[in-house]
């Protein structure tokens, strides 16, 4: 899992609740991201960052709304507009700001809603 | 949506045979990634192939990479019961990095 650290590993969700992920890195990447992984799917992005004080919408960023104050950390919070959210979550960094780069990836959030 | 589409979904075979997974897509890359997952954790990055490269080892790894038919394929040789995980490619281009739906490998000692 590299230098990339989510938590909490499990979180529950109530109704009409907003929830925040944590993700840090210390590998000095410039970009990070988050993605959503349902079972037997593949990873859908939710959104990215490429600088600090920046961020750019994914394929499924509704519902979500993130911040990119610091390098290192890049927050992911999941709103009660969000109607599904139980899934597994998947923070990423990559050293520059391009998709052609290799991505590393965190130990992954579990969300399910009580 | 997502471009890269892997078969088979799942593959079962013993240790010391070989797993052949492939990748197949639909527009142009600059390059095409493989990760692996093992059950309930993060991806971990394997190898990276560039759209002007043909094949690439690493290890027991290799991988082919074939632009004209839009595909790729893994090979791990010689498996190992630690090989067991879930296994995806991911085509690169400028904007985007898209994930395929995995292929699910258990090697049984």
């Amino acid at each position: 899992d590299g230098g990339i650290t989510q938590s909490p590993k499990y979180l529950f969700r109530k109704e009409g609740q907003n929830v925040t992920l944590s993700c840090e890195q210390n590998l000095n990447h410039d970009a990070m991201y988050w993605y959503r992984q349902d079972p037997g799917q593949g990873l859908r992005l939710i959104y990215y960052s490429q600088i600090v004080n920046d961020f750019q919408k994914g394929d499924i960023a509704e519902g979500y709304s993130v911040s990119r104050e610091k390098k290192e950390s890049f927050p992911l919070t999941v709103t009660s507009a969000q109607k599904n959210p139980t899934a597994f979550y998947l923070c990423a960094s990559s050293p520059y700001s391009s998709f052609k780069n290799i991505q590393y990836f965190g130990a992954g959030t579990r969300l399910s809603v009580l | 949506s997502q471009q890269g589409e892997e078969d088979p979904q799942a593959l079962s075979i013993q240790e010391g045979e070989n797993a052949t997974m492939n990748c197949s897509y639909k527009t142009s890359i600059n390059n095409l990634q493989w990760y692996r997952q093992n059950s309930g954790r993060g991806l971990v990055h394997l190898i990276l192939i560039r759209s002007n490269e043909r094949e690439k080892h690493s290890g027991r790894l290799r991988v082919t990479l074939d632009t004209s038919k839009k595909s790729s394929s893994l090979l791990i040789t010689a498996s190992r019961a630690a090989d067991t995980a879930s296994y995806f490619c991911a085509t690169a281009n400028t904007d985007k990095l898209i994930f395929g739906t995995g292929t699910r490998l258990q090697v049984f000692p």
